[in-house]
This record gives C-alpha cells, structure tokens and sequence, in this order.
C-alpha cells in the first residue's frame, strides 16, 4: 500500500531564516507526482509546488524548493526566507496508482513562524 | 489555472437530517472530482471519487448509503450526508483538476447538532 510519512508534527522558524519539511513515501509506480500543499488557518488547500519523478532536477518556485531523492523516496521541502504568511500545516501528497489523481496526503507538519 | 468553487462553507443541521454540499468546476469540465474528509488536526482522507455519468467509488470503509454522491453533469459533483449524526460533524473538501495540478475547493464545515 502506498504511504506518505511527515515524521515532524510541529515545526518553528525565525523569519527570513530557512526551513526544511521532511517527507518519505512509498511507492510501487515508475512515474508519478509528488506535491506539497499548505493549509493555512482558513482550510483552504494551496498548491505549493510539484515534482515529477521522472525529472532528476528539483522543483523550484521561488522561496519554496524540493530536495527529491527518488532513490531513498525522499520529498524534502525548503522554504527559504520564511514569511509569516508562510505559518501554516504542510501536507506531502503522492498520488495513488502513480498518475492518477487520487491523492494519499501525509500527517502533516505544523509551522510557525516567529517574528 | 483551474477553480473549484465549493459551497456552503459551513452549515449546521440537526440529528436525522440531510445535508447537500455542492462542488462546482468553474473553467474546466471535471469527469471525476474527489471528496475528502478532515477531522480537526488531522491529515485529508479521501471518501470517495466522483465520476461523471456513473456511480462513485467508495474508499474501504466509507458507508455509501450514508455518503451520496451524484455527478451529473461534468462541472458539478454533490456530495449529500444522509440522517447526519453528531459523528458525521468534520471538514469535508472537494478537489477536482489534472495530475498537472489538483485543485481543491474551500471546504465545507460541518456541524450536527
């Protein structure tokens, strides 16, 4: 079955400085996505960045990147000159059954951002 | 890029009753759309995948009877919580788009009294 592990529950920053979400997984596909979502108190689930796993480089958007190691099903997410805006739960999602759109969300890491 | 426009926000109902929760695609036609459920502090769990034209899939665990889930047309999917107990109270998410991007709508909370 396929899994998706946030092993830190909370997770706090100082603004400006960096932070990295730690994200494992497993699964049995050759060819998948693998995203990052960020629920801010509102609930609404935001799309933060996305990986395809066929690509060995690693998905950058602005202050938000990926460190991806396919090999250890690794999905790291550095978030660079943290916000307070940037307080929110962070969830890892990997699809299940590789490309479909059924997604299979972590636990999830609490962030704060301490002005 | 693709919205999904969920409605209501919140809605509170009695024991016994039914509630409907819409979901709407607006700039893209959505042949199958997905629910979710949040309990307060937790992860998403998906429910059940909605798929137009035909019947939806239930995730193992999840009573059909008590959670309908109608996709009639290829921009709405509903999802109707049926005799709602005080249990059935949580945060519910539709989501719909491609494995591009998902897209999720603002959510639905609620609650039985």
């Amino acid at each position: 079955a396929q899994t998706v592990t946030q092993s830190q529950p909370e997770m706090s920053v100082q603004e400006a400085e960096t932070v990295t979400l730690s994200c494992t997984y497993d699964t049995s596909e050759s060819d998948y996505y693998l995203f990052w979502y960020k629920q801010p108190p509102s609930r609404q689930m935001i799309l933060v960045i996305r990986q395809e796993a066929y690509k060995q480089q690693n998905a950058t958007e602005n202050r938000f990147s990926v460190n991806f190691q396919k090999a250890a099903k690794s999905f790291s997410l550095k978030i660079s000159d943290s916000q307070l805006g940037d307080a929110a739960m962070y969830f890892c999602a990997c699809p299940r059954g590789g490309a479909t759109n059924k997604l299979i969300f972590g636990t999830g890491t609490l962030l704060a951002v301490q002005p | 890029g693709a919205v999904v426009s969920q409605h209501p926000s919140w809605v509170i109902c009695k024991s016994g009753t039914s509630v409907k929760i819409e979901c709407r695609s607006l700039d893209f036609q959505a042949t199958t759309m997905f629910w979710y459920r949040q309990f307060p502090k937790q992860s998403l769990m998906l429910m059940a995948t909605s798929n137009e034209g035909s019947k939806a899939t239930y995730e193992q665990g999840v009573e059909k009877d008590k959670f309908l889930i109608n996709h009639a047309s290829l921009t709405l999917s509903t999802l109707t919580v049926t005799s709602a107990h005080p249990e059935d109270s949580s945060f519910y998410i539709c989501s719909g788009g491609t494995a591009y991007g998902y897209t999720f709508g603002s959510g639905t909370r609620l609650t039985v009294v």
